[in-house]
């Protein structure tokens, strides 16, 4: 049971690439979101799913996109990406209001 | 917009001290949580709280729902070196189980 688990953990991007983070829970749970976390921000939601085939925007969600095409696998795009976009971005699934959160991806945008 | 905010935003205390770590907001949640995050990890979920004065106790850690279910406390008592990290609070409206997170209140113990 491994819980909730994102790909890759560290990624470096010059500005104007895209690049598409996964994240895969195996606890059956409808919701999951996506997040990003920077120093002094806390965490900000970007995009969230309330099952399989919906998506939602979030407070932050300019610059990404999302698919959840199946109920256990969450997709963050950047379509191309920008040095604001520099940050720690976290997955977290739930059935109610207990969120669980995957291990982060740590991106870098130069 | 719902906002928590949290106090205080860093605090350091040596082993064996009692600490108060407090979330307050000016909306009504119908559930309160608190998660702690290690460095390079993600937030692990302590407690849900869901009734406005409701007290529980996991081990050293006490957490109180406000009875007017705007804000909450954590209490750890005799701090130790393992309770260092980031201390989140987060709260749901009614209705939604989406999360307003506090920006964090982040602790050090010193042995």
């Amino acid at each position: 049971n491994a819980g909730v688990t994102q790909t890759p953990k560290f990624r470096v991007l010059k500005t104007g690439q895209s690049m598409t983070l996964l994240c895969a829970q195996d606890m059956n749970h409808e919701y999951m979101y996506w997040y990003r976390q920077d120093p002094g921000m806390g965490l900000r939601l970007i995009h969230y799913s309330v099952g399989e085939g919906t998506t939602a925007k979030g407070e932050v969600p300019d610059g990404y996109n999302v698919s959840r095409l199946k109920k256990q696998n969450f997709l963050l795009g950047l379509e191309s990406a920008a040095p604001s976009q520099t940050s720690v971005y976290f997955c977290a699934s739930s059935g109610r209001y207990e969120q669980y959160f995957g291990p982060g991806t740590r991106l870098t945008v130069t | 917009t719902q906002l928590l905010e949290q106090s205080p935003q860093f605090l350091s205390i040596q082993e064996g001290e009692n600490l108060t770590v407090y979330c307050n907001s000016s909306s009504v949640f119908s559930s309160l949580q608190w998660y702690r995050q290690e460095p390079g990890e993600g937030p692990v979920l302590l407690v849900t709280v869901v009734t406005g004065g409701e007290v529980k106790k996991l081990k050293r850690l006490t957490f109180q729902f406000g009875d007017a279910r705007k804000d909450s406390s954590l209490h750890i008592t005799a701090a130790q070196p393992g309770d260092t990290g980031l201390y989140l609070c987060a709260g749901a409206g009614a209705g939604s189980y989406q999360l307003t997170f506090g920006k964090g209140t982040k602790l050090s113990v010193i042995p």
